[in-house]
């Protein structure tokens, strides 16, 4: 159980395109899904909690209008990487909690290159 | 500003040997902790959970809890050259609503 998938596992784009990376939980309903980052030799560093049917919240020095997040059902959240240049290659990982729990389970990662 | 401290290592156990891993926190309000295991390149997976104060136990794991020196530690016992990965810390200080707040982690080599 407790299953989180994401995709694509991989992209590689032009500077100045939008991606989209989509995350669910697969085997059981999100109430919180979260959206970190990291890049190499570091630690996993949180951008972004959002909650279905509202607005998500971002940390500090996070873009909100550059990475817009979209939680449209219990199963699913939408990372948008907008206008994206090469400092934004990196790891992108979402986690996912269910009702009365605080155990993130993650996905396993999209991987974002930007030429 | 919430912090994870972990000392980066490299960490090198013998194989069969007991590993320590060491996590110290800053906010004192933090109230759920984890060890995460993280394999290159790939994302982390749940080890396990603490809440309270004391000793936990999974297997060949054992997580360590003292909210009063702020120090959360994880033993594996009889390491395996397959436990050799990076081991995270990480910290959250209010509800399940609360993202994760890592170390930076613990690179362990179990040597053969």
């Amino acid at each position: 159980g407790a299953v989180v998938s994401q995709h694509p596992s991989w992209v590689i784009c032009k500077s100045g395109t939008s991606v989209k990376i989509e995350c669910r939980s697969l085997d059981f309903q999100a109430t919180t899904m979260f959206w970190y980052r990291q890049f190499p030799k570091q630690s996993l560093m949180l951008m972004a909690t959002s909650n279905e049917g509202s607005k998500a919240t971002y940390e500090q020095g996070v873009e909100k209008d550059k990475f817009l997040i979209n939680h449209a059902s219990l199963t699913l959240s939408t990372l948008t990487v907008t206008s994206a240049h090469p400092e934004d290659s990196s790891f992108y990982i979402c986690s996912a909690t269910a009702f009365s729990t605080d155990t993130q389970y993650f996905g396993p990662g999209t991987r974002l290159t930007v030429l | 500003q919430k912090e994870v401290e972990q000392n980066s290592g490299p960490l090198s156990v013998p194989e069969g040997a007991i590993a320590s891993l060491n996590c110290t926190y800053s906010d004192r309000g933090s109230q759920s902790f984890f060890w995460y295991r993280q394999y290159s390149g790939k994302s982390p997976e749940l080890i396990m959970s603490i809440y309270s104060n004391g000793d936990k136990e999974d297997g060949r794991f054992t997580a360590q809890l003292n909210k009063a020196s702020q120090y959360v530690s994880l033993l594996i016992r009889d390491s395996q050259p397959s436990d050799s990965a990076t081991y995270l810390c990480a910290v959250i200080s209010g509800g399940g609503a609360d993202g994760l707040t890592f170390g930076k982690g613990t690179h362990l080599i179990i040597q053969p």
